[in-house]
């Protein structure tokens, strides 16, 4: 089964660090480009971050960039997500997704199931 | 960056009926754009990508269409388990922007 299952969210305080993982399997991990997408309480969704297959090209949103860095492990089959000086806008549910093809855009197909991200004193 | 506005924002229908919701680019986004599906404390799942190809497993109730900055996703015959918020994207470039969602519920 095509699967991502995220882990590492948890409550943190403003200006702390956080490393949210995902592991994939049932699918070639090292052939697709990956995501991170995060929906604050309440809200829509906001695409975070993307990395290419061999990690080549990496693009973050405004409000992450400096802050967040995207990483991944072929041979581990696992993405990464390092987010340093939080603040409470960054709490919210990421989300790893796949993106259909490596080395173009394209739409996420398969998503993990979340993880929980709380930036409060 | 390229914004997406999705309308209606909310939208109330029966069992049976025929609902489109439509979103627009900001600028072109040559059929950059895929739509999905949310349902509570879920994660979204594609429907439709390249603007109007289903996702395999999505019901054919579902269809997209659009081209330039204006695109669109029909369904056909609301079933009880469409009850949703959908989202569209776009995908032509970073950042890829996602439209407010539109949430739709049972009248």
């Amino acid at each position: 089964e095509v699967q991502l299952v995220e882990s590492g969210g948890g409550l943190v305080k403003p200006g702390g660090s956080l490393r949210l993982s995902c592991a994939a399997s049932g699918f070639t991990f090292s052939s697709y480009s990956m995501n991170w997408v995060r929906q604050a309480p309440g809200k829509g969704l906001e695409w975070v971050s993307s990395i290419s297959s061999s990690s080549s090209y990496i693009y973050y949103a405004d409000s992450v960039k400096g802050r967040f860095t995207i990483s991944r492990d072929n041979a581990k089959n696992s993405l990464y997500l390092q987010m340093n000086s939080l603040r409470a806008e960054d709490t919210a549910v990421y989300y790893c997704a796949r993106a259909r093809r490596d080395g173009y855009p394209d739409a996420f197909d398969i998503w993990g199931q979340g993880t929980m991200v709380t930036v409060s004193s | 960056d390229i914004q997406m506005t999705q309308s209606p924002s909310s939208l109330s229908a029966s069992v049976g009926d025929r609902v489109t919701i439509t979103c627009r680019a900001s600028q072109g986004i040559s059929n950059s754009l895929a739509w999905y599906q949310q349902k509570p404390g879920k994660a979204p799942n594609l429907l439709l990508y390249a603007a109007s190809r289903l996702e395999s497993g999505v019901p054919s109730r579902f269809s997209g269409s659009g081209s330039g900055t204006d695109y669109t996703l029909t369904i056909s015959s609301l079933q009880p388990e469409d009850f949703a918020t959908y989202y569209c994207q776009q995908y032509y470039s970073t950042p890829y922007t996602f439209g407010q969602g539109t949430k739709l519920e049972i009248k």
